[in-house]
């Protein structure tokens, strides 16, 4: 299974942009690239997923590197709400169905 | 609140107990997953149903049996467990058996968390 490095946490102020940087060097040419992310004392929950081009939704962007061996999640103005762990995860298919394998996560704090 | 429900929230039980973890969703998804997390760590997947049928197994212990009964239920039984099995067991559905291919992202429950003693 293809692999993901994130940093361990990061900072952000509050209504301020929060880049969340992924490197997913090993990945596959059919692997897709999901973010989820788990806020405390929660189950995660889905924020968005891409393949080769960037995508937006209510949530946040995403933005995949053209070689795809990288991406950034991007929170245009973080919220108090959006201290979480950030999971960029790589899915990938087999003939039984799919995976979706966690890597370590990137903490989030967001200060006021 | 989440779409999926998980039961219970919490359990704590004895290495010689038998016990079951219930995870229930009615959206109407093919697929249902479980997941194990320990403290400060990912979550880790344990099995994958798809259509009511087991398709992916993690190699896990035979400690932990899952069953679906119907589409809408899953359950994990435990017997013998081991103090290291002590963690936050997450339940999932998706549409699909394929997460994140035709819009078809995971539905995480709360989890229950277990306590081996």
């Amino acid at each position: 299974d293809a692999k993901t490095t994130q940093p361990n946490s990061m900072e952000s102020n509050e209504e301020e942009p929060v880049h969340l940087p992924c490197n997913h060097s090993t990945i596959s040419g059919t692997d897709y690239i999901h973010w989820y992310r788990q806020l405390p004392s929660q189950g995660p929950e889905y924020v968005i997923h891409g393949l080769t081009s960037n995508v937006n939704n209510r949530m946040a962007s995403l933005a995949i590197a053209e070689d795809r061996k990288s991406s950034t999640l991007i929170l245009h103005r973080a919220t108090l709400r959006d201290a979480a762990v950030y999971y960029c995860i790589l899915f990938a298919i087999y003939n039984q169905g799919g995976k979706l394998i966690f890597g370590q996560g990137t903490e989030l704090s967001v200060k006021p | 609140d989440t779409e999926v429900t998980q039961t219970p929230k919490h359990l704590v039980m004895g290495m010689t107990n038998k016990k079951s973890l219930k995870c229930e969703q009615h959206m109407g998804h093919r697929a249902m997953y479980w997941y194990k997390q320990k403290a400060k760590k990912p979550p880790e997947l344990m099995f994958v149903y798809s259509y009511e049928k087991l398709s992916i197994n993690e190699s896990v212990p035979s400690r932990f049996s899952p069953e679906c009964p119907n589409s809408s239920l899953l359950n994990l039984h435990l017997h013998a467990l081991q103090p290291e099995d002590s963690a936050l067991y997450l339940c999932a559905s998706s549409r699909t058996e394929r997460p994140g291919l035709n819009n078809s992202p995971l539905h995480f429950g709360n989890g229950t968390r277990l306590t081996v003693t």
